[in-house]
């Protein structure tokens, strides 16, 4: 099984919400990911936590806090976005470093700030 | 630095032919991955098809081959028998095994694929 799950599929938000972007995976891996993917575009890194731990935050705008509370699981908590914010957000996981990094995505949540 | 060129931003193909899609890369690291991805409309990523720098031959999944010339650092990705499922943009990226830079994927700017019934 190589799933990765994301909830929601579509949020949409006013400039001064916090919510929150969910992520999950039961492949045992131990690096995740979060990136985002504005339209026709690559997928930009933001994220990487490996064994739990935050190793790369690609200078990301503290009103992207992410968390990883557990091996399985990885939030964006978000706070104060922006119109230009708005974007498809992707979570990845792969096995980690002593295993191989080609990386799992899920299906993204599309996110509106409005 | 690494680099993932893709030139060519749209290609056609009729649907049961083949087509190659098109990846050169620029890194001064000798250890190395090659990945491919898949992204129709959906949005979701869909990893395909993976090369290490040190793999002596081309990978191949199904109906995806991996045209590997480490000399040339190209990395083209070839679809037989194409299908109108294969309709997409797909990515070419490169990553490396570890310490720090772990995880660190560099993608191209894509291809979308389009296949002609």
């Amino acid at each position: 099984d190589t799933e990765v799950t994301q909830t929601p599929k579509h949020l949409v938000m006013g400039m001064t919400n916090k919510k929150s972007l969910k992520c999950e995976q039961h492949m045992g891996h131990r690096a995740m990911y979060w990136y985002k993917q504005k339209a026709k575009k690559p997928p930009e890194l933001m994220f990487v936590y490996s064994y739990e731990k935050l190793s790369i935050n690609e200078s990301v705008p503290s009103r992207f806090s992410p968390e990883c509370p557990n091996s399985s699981l990885l939030n964006l908590h978000l706070h104060a976005l922006q119109p230009e914010d708005s974007a498809l957000y992707l979570c990845a996981s792969s096995p980690g470093t002593s295993g191989g990094w080609e990386q799992y995505f899920g299906p993204g949540t599309r996110l509106t700030v409005t | 630095a690494q680099k993932i060129t893709q030139t060519q931003p749209g290609m056609f193909v009729q649907e049961k032919e083949a087509v190659t899609l098109d990846c050169t890369y620029d890194t001064s690291d000798p250890s190395y991955g090659l990945f491919w991805y898949k992204q129709p409309s959906s949005g979701e990523m869909i990893f395909l098809i993976y090369q290490g720098s040190y793999d002596q031959q081309n990978a191949t999944e199904g109906r995806y081959s991996l045209n590997f010339q480490k000399a040339r650092k190209s990395a083209n990705l070839v679809i037989s028998a194409s299908q109108l499922g294969d309709s997409a943009m797909y990515f070419c990226a490169m990553g490396n095994a570890g310490g720090t830079s772990y995880g660190k994927l560099t993608f191209g700017q894509g291809t979308i694929l389009t296949v002609h019934p």
